[in-house]
């Protein structure tokens, strides 16, 4: 199974700032990466697909890069409701595999 | 559009468990639909897709040769029977739907979840 890895674990970020978020996958996804975010009580929300393409409804706020092993998440300027856990997920292989997660909290 | 998961409860360790992800606002005959659960605290686990007309199914290694996923696509409806649960069974368990195309497997659209205790 491809293993996803995400850091940091916990990022602290003030409003207004940036936020970088990796996943790193255990062998080559090519593209084949979604991100989500989730918050507390709730289902999961897709932000990014094909590790780049913002979803719709998504801000500009959100970017995703990177192919074959190494992604980012990029949130240019926190806003309040941004503070959340984020999960980058491989649809590559079988079976789908997610990363353990990164939480955003307010610094 | 949107998907709702039912079926949810408290069952005992070795018993059995049906959970359904009822679809509307979209032709869902189209859809491949996954299953994810998530353990308290923890975080998203993968457990289960069918593709749109019930050809292929795939399952992760923790729950293969336990859980079933099935649809009937006259009721928009994605079942997942779950046999042989175990403690670490224990999860919310939401739906959501291959979207965009398929190339792009993204899981576009989720349901709320439904809530699965296995518990002497």
């Amino acid at each position: 199974d491809i293993v996803m890895t995400q850091s940091p674990a916990t990022l602290s970020v003030s409003p207004g700032e940036r936020a970088t978020l990796s996943c790193r996958a255990s062998q080559s996804v090519k593209n084949n990466l979604n991100w989500f975010q989730q918050k507390p009580g709730q289902a999961p929300r897709l932000l990014i697909y094909g590790a780049s393409i913002r979803a719709t409804g998504i801000p500009a706020r959100f970017s995703g890069s990177g192919s074959g092993t190494e992604f980012t998440l990029t949130i240019s300027s926190l806003q309040s409701e941004d503070f959340a856990v984020y999960y980058c997920q491989q649809y590559n292989n079988w079976p789908r595999t997610f990363g353990q997660g990164t939480t955003v909290e307010i610094k | 559009e949107q998907l709702v998961e039912s079926g949810g409860g408290v069952v005992q360790p070795g018993g059995s468990l049906r959970v359904s992800c009822a679809a509307s606002g979209f032709t869902f005959s189209h859809y491949g639909i996954h299953w994810v659960r998530q353990a308290p605290g923890k975080g998203l686990e993968w457990v289960a897709l069918i593709w749109h007309d019930g050809g292929d199914k795939y399952y992760a290694d923790s729950v293969k040769g336990r859980f079933t996923i099935s649809r009937d696509n006259s009721k928009n409806t994605v079942f997942l029977q779950m046999n042989s649960l175990r403690v670490e069974d224990t999860a919310v368990y939401f739906c959501a739907r291959w979207g965009i195309s398929a190339d792009y497997d993204a899981l576009d659209i989720w349901g709320q979840g439904t809530m699965v205790t296995v518990s002497s």
